[in-house]
């Protein structure tokens, strides 16, 4: 199927520390998009690259894509407290859609 | 800072009856969605909207689920008879484009239990 999947499914890490997540994916991609959900709270959107991109920041997030590999990471760094929550990969398959497929998630711990 | 927000913020109702989930994206976007995650899953989703026609929806969008922009602000998922199956977290969004050149904004979800 063509759906994303993240790994690790949950990752523990301490204030101040970096936390790297993955994201694959199947087919060719139009773009990729991270996004942030709070327990139980809406999607927050973090960043979008596009196929032809291979790196963007902002602030403290830094989104890779390698699409030979299929595939996507989202760095954090000096990770805080406040960065606990579950991120999502969705991606925007090729062809005339404005369909989002979302990952499994990976939900990020944050120990102060 | 614009944000698309939704209403109810939690929804129960009677397996068997209707329910309306209500939108209202970010003023000067063009494309509306609606998804659904269903608790411990996947976000999945369930159509968009552009225009004023469905432009995309997804298998799980049958015939008992409608959309509509009844006004120039609001964006509404109607369920016509509600299942338990159908209890989940709602949650509508808008771009300013199509998702290839922008990104969407999500509201903060409706949580409809059905019982």
């Amino acid at each position: 199927s063509q759906q994303g999947e993240e790994d690790p499914q949950a990752l523990s890490i301490q204030e101040g520390e970096n936390a790297t997540m993955n994201c694959s994916y199947k087919t060719s991609i139009n773009n990729l998009q991270w996004y942030r959900q709070n327990s139980g709270r809406g999607l927050v959107h973090l960043i979008l690259i596009r196929s032809n991109e291979r790196e963007k920041h902002s602030g403290r997030l830094r989104v890779t894509l390698d699409t030979s590999k299929k595939s996507s990471s989202l760095l954090i760094t000096a990770s805080r407290a406040a960065d606990t929550a579950s991120y999502f990969c969705a991606t925007l398959y090729g062809g005339a859609t404005n369909k989002l497929i979302f990952g499994t998630g990976t939900l990020l711990a944050v120990q102060p | 800072e614009p944000e698309v927000t939704q209403t109810p913020s939690h929804q129960v109702t009677q397996m068997g009856q209707e329910v309306i989930l209500r939108c209202v994206p970010i003023s000067n976007h063009l494309y509306f969605y609606w998804y659904r995650q269903i608790l411990g899953q996947k976000v999945e989703f369930l159509v968009s909207f552009y225009n004023n026609e469905i432009s995309e929806k997804s298998e799980i969008f049958d015939d008992q689920f409608s959309v509509e922009r009844p006004d120039g602000s609001n964006f509404t998922l109607k369920i016509r008879s509600t299942k338990l199956e159908d209890s989940a977290m709602y949650f509508c969004a808008s771009s300013e484009q199509g998702q290839l050149n922008t990104e969407a904004f999500f509201g903060q979800g409706t949580r409809l239990t059905v019982v």
